[in-house]
Formats: C-alpha cells, structure tokens, sequence
C-alpha cells in the first residue's frame, strides 16, 4: 500500500537552528499538509499547498516557517530559527484530489526536539 | 469560539463490547466529518468519513453517526479487540470556508481481553 515517508524521524536541534523535515507524498497525489501534534495535545494544520504554492495556513505558520516541493517528490517544511515551543511531532500528509472531503494519507512523523 | 470536544478520559471496555466514542462541536457547519485512528507516536490512519447529508456510515465493525442539529457525531466499534486499543480523532472540514480537516484532541480507547 503507498505510504508517505518522512525524515528524519527524529531530530534534536539547538534552539535557533534551522531545521529542515522531509517528506515524500504519495505519488499520484496532489494536495500536501503539514501538520504538528505537541506532546499531549490535539493535530493541528499548519499549511497546505497545492500546484506549487501554498493555499492555506494556519496561524501558527508564521515567517519561521516555510516549504517547499523542490523536485517530483519531495515536500519539505523549514524553520528558520528554531525555539523550545517548535518541540513537538511533525506529520506530512497528502490527498489524492480535490473532492471536498479531504481525506489524508499521513506519515509516520518527525519528532523536532528543541533544546 | 469553535470548539471540537471528544472525552479526555480514556474509554475502558473489555473484549467483545461496543465501544462508542463521541465527538461533539460548537460554531462550526462542518460539510463532513472523519474518524481517524492514531496509536502512539504515529500519524493517524483514515477510518471513516460521513457527510453532513448522511445519517450514518458502516465499514465492517464500524459505524459512524452524524446529527447535525445534536452538533454530534458517534463512532462505534463493535465486538472490540485490544487490537482496537488506540487514540480515536474526530476531524472536521469546512471552518471558515475552509475543507482541511480539524482535528479534536481524541479519546483513548482501552479494549482489555
């Protein structure tokens, strides 16, 4: 069955560090998500994007945050200038097509510890 | 505000009962809601999907309901397994004009053999 690959699926950075998290979206599909669990807490949406661009974001989507789909494949999220807050799990996901029920494939995350 | 209430409290069944889990939303007009299945330190995983013009949804030992005006949507798992034991997350689409799904904090079901 397709999967979406995400890497690494751990990291820990120095707070201030750039990271950068990979993830590899189903092939066929078209939409792509990212978006990041606290410890304990509920999944919330960070960004989507589709064609190329991004077509919604959440407020916590701030200028630290940006990604991109730089080649056929991959799906990336950076943050610039890392802080204790940004810890928490990172999940890429993707949808097939636009049919109004959004129904997302997830990986298996990143886990982002910030120290 | 918009709020996406499921219990905090972990659900304990034990083997062979139903289980249902509630999902319950205040401002929202959601077009659809999803049942997603989410074990620990891993992505959720799709179950289920019902529209706001559908009454209830069956897929094999699952079943969803979804009452508009109650703002309520219940999932049930019937004959459980501890197999079944996971974290179960409500999501809705459409806040804002938006589709992208919102997701509740979930509730934890505990099947015990």
């Amino acid at each position: 069955e397709p999967e979406v690959t995400q890497t690494p699926s751990h990291q820990v950075t120095q707070m201030g560090q750039e990271v950068i998290l990979r993830c590899v979206p189903i092939s066929n599909h078209l939409y792509f998500y990212w978006y990041r669990q606290i410890l304990g807490q509920k999944v919330e949406f960070l960004v989507s994007f589709y064609n190329n661009e991004i077509s919604e974001k959440s407020e916590i989507f701030d200028d630290q945050f940006s990604v991109e789909r730089p080649d056929g494949s991959n799906f990336t999220l950076k943050i610039r200038s890392t802080k204790l807050e940004d810890s928490a799990m990172y999940f890429c996901a993707s949808q097939l097509g636009g049919s109004g029920a959004n129904v997302l494939t997830f990986g298996a995350g990143s886990r982002l510890t910030v120290l | 505000s918009q709020k996406i209430e499921q219990n905090s409290e972990a659900l304990n069944i034990q083997e062979g009962k139903t289980a249902t889990l509630t999902c319950n939303y205040t401002n929202y007009s959601p077009a659809y809601l999803q049942w997603y299945r989410q074990d620990p330190g891993r992505g959720p995983v799709f179950l289920l999907l019902i529209r706001e013009n559908e009454k209830e949804k069956r897929k094999e030992r699952l079943k969803v309901t979804f009452d508009t005006t109650l703002k309520q949507s219940l999932f049930h798992i019937t004959a459980s397994q501890p197999a079944d034991s996971a974290t179960y997350l409500c999501a809705l689409g459409r806040t804002g004009g938006s589709y992208i799904p919102t997701f509740g904090r979930g509730t934890s079901l505990i099947v015990h053999p």
